[in-house]
């Protein structure tokens, strides 16, 4: 079955120190690969997608990710961590439903950041 | 005014009234999208339309009723909704079905 894991629930980190979120998926074929942000009482931002091509794609606010075909991942990253990322983080596939691609989404990951 | 636009922001309403939710994209696309955001649980996708036809719906209960006149406007009719029926009810847009969708604030909804 199609479907999109995120681990960790809720991460608390330190401003100013790196950031990894994990996503796991699991698609037969070459997925579309998102990262959406929520930031409280808003809607989904797209911080990046992943569609073909180099497997490290660079997003918006200094996110990255890096797709690893081999271990069905595509983790988020940023270097240096800000007080304006504590958010909520959804990675998202796009698998294919006949001509359509459907989003299938993962529950998210909670961000909080330590002045 | 840019992106993907909500009104209202907030609605509370009773389990007997009826209210509707607009969304409007600005973006010039062509489909658009209906999702229900609850706690603990994944986005919950309700309806698509492309080109102003709907072309899905995810077994929505018929409280829950959709419309789009035009490519850039979607509403969705609410009637006799049921308290599980509060969550935060998301309107998307994208170019083409499925591809890479564009969000709007949301609606936070309670139904009391």
């Amino acid at each position: 079955a199609q479907s999109v894991t995120q681990p960790d629930i809720h991460i608390t980190v330190s401003e100013g120190a790196s950031l990894e979120l994990r996503c796991n998926y699991s698609y037969g074929a070459t997925p579309y690969l998102f990262w959406y942000v929520q930031s409280p009482g808003q809607g989904l931002q797209l911080l990046l997608k992943y569609f073909s091509g180099d497997t490290l794609v660079q997003g918006i606010k200094g996110f990255e990710a890096e797709f690893k075909r081999s271990q069905s991942s595509f983790n988020l990253r940023k270097p240096s961590v800000h007080w304006s990322d504590a958010a909520e983080y959804f990675c998202a596939v796009g698998a294919r439903a006949g001509n359509n691609r459907k989003l299938i989404w993962g529950l998210g990951t909670s961000l909080g950041v330590n002045p | 005014e840019t992106g993907v636009t909500q009104t209202p922001r907030h609605l509370v309403m009773g389990m007997t009234n009826k209210k509707s939710l607009k969304c409007e994209q600005h973006l010039g696309h062509n489909a658009m999208y209906w999702y229900k955001q609850s706690a603990k649980k994944p986005l919950e996708l309700m309806f698509v339309y492309n080109f102003k036809e709907q072309t899905e719906n995810n077994s929505v209960p018929s409280r829950f009723s959709p419309e789009c006149p035009n490519s850039s406007h979607l509403f969705l009719h609410l009637h006799t909704l049921q308290p599980e029926d509060s969550a935060l009810y998301l309107c998307a847009s994208s170019q083409r079905s499925q591809e890479t969708q564009y969000f709007g604030p949301g609606t936070r909804l309670l139904v009391l």
